[in-house]
């Protein structure tokens, strides 16, 4: 099994560009979810999927961030447009049961 | 909402000595309580969990204690090695449905010094 995978693993755009990031899940899981990283605020949870179908997106920060899983193998998560404070590490995970999550191997986003 | 906290946020210990843990969590809800280790710029990886109907679970050198009385968790690394040197988070989870929501901790940076 090749585990969750994230494209790209690193991404530099300037400030107002689209800014597309993707994710393949583990085969089987039904849960995906995508999170951000950064040093001030840690770990967040941004919104999850069951079966395709977006559960929770309270942790989305503006309408700027939208997400979408159009398929059981496929979710992107995309900044438009993007801003400086929007750099970090963004992973996404999946769980075949919503409990043991698997993190993909993240994308590094920085925003000039 | 649920909210968790993590102490310390820096350990450093010689190789060898143990290595302590604490989380502590306010929804009395919450059930499932897994630790994630992070390496510098890896993906965070499952180490250790524990349900709320154990109080103890060993794996090998990591251990995990809960007490849901106080709400709150505890990781053990005993007999360190350098490579446990890495960034430890706790989370918290309560189940919603046939949901769950991981809330995880600030972390803790662990260094073991050889």
């Amino acid at each position: 099994d090749a585990g969750v995978i994230q494209s790209p693993r690193h991404e530099v755009t300037e400030m107002g560009q689209e800014v597309t990031l993707r994710c393949k899940p583990i085969s089987g899981h039904d849960y995906l979810f995508w999170y951000r990283q950064t040093m001030m605020r840690g770990l967040e949870l941004l919104i999850y999927f069951n079966n395709n179908v977006p559960i929770d997106d309270s942790g989305m920060p503006e309408d700027r961030f939208s997400a979408k899983m159009p398929n059981a193998s496929f979710s992107t998560l995309k900044i438009q447009p993007s801003e400086p404070r929007d750099s970090a590490v963004y992973f996404c995970a999946s769980s075949p049961h919503s409990v043991e999550q698997y993190f993909g191997p993240g994308t590094r986003l920085t925003v000039t | 909402g649920e909210n968790v906290e993590q102490h310390p946020s820096t350990l450093s210990v010689q190789e060898g000595d143990s290595a302590v843990i604490k989380c502590t969590y306010s929804d009395s809800a919450s059930n499932y309580f897994p630790w994630y280790k992070q390496e510098l710029g890896k993906r965070p990886q499952l180490i250790i969990d524990i349900r709320s109907n154990v109080g103890e679970k060993k794996d090998q050198r990591i251990a995990v204690t809960l007490n849901k009385t106080a709400k709150h968790f505890s990781l053990h690394i005993t007999e360190t090695q350098p490579e446990d040197s890495a960034v430890y988070f706790c989370a918290a989870s309560a189940q919603v449905d046939s949901s769950y929501k991981l809330i995880f901790g600030s972390g803790t940076r662990l260094l073991v010094r050889p």
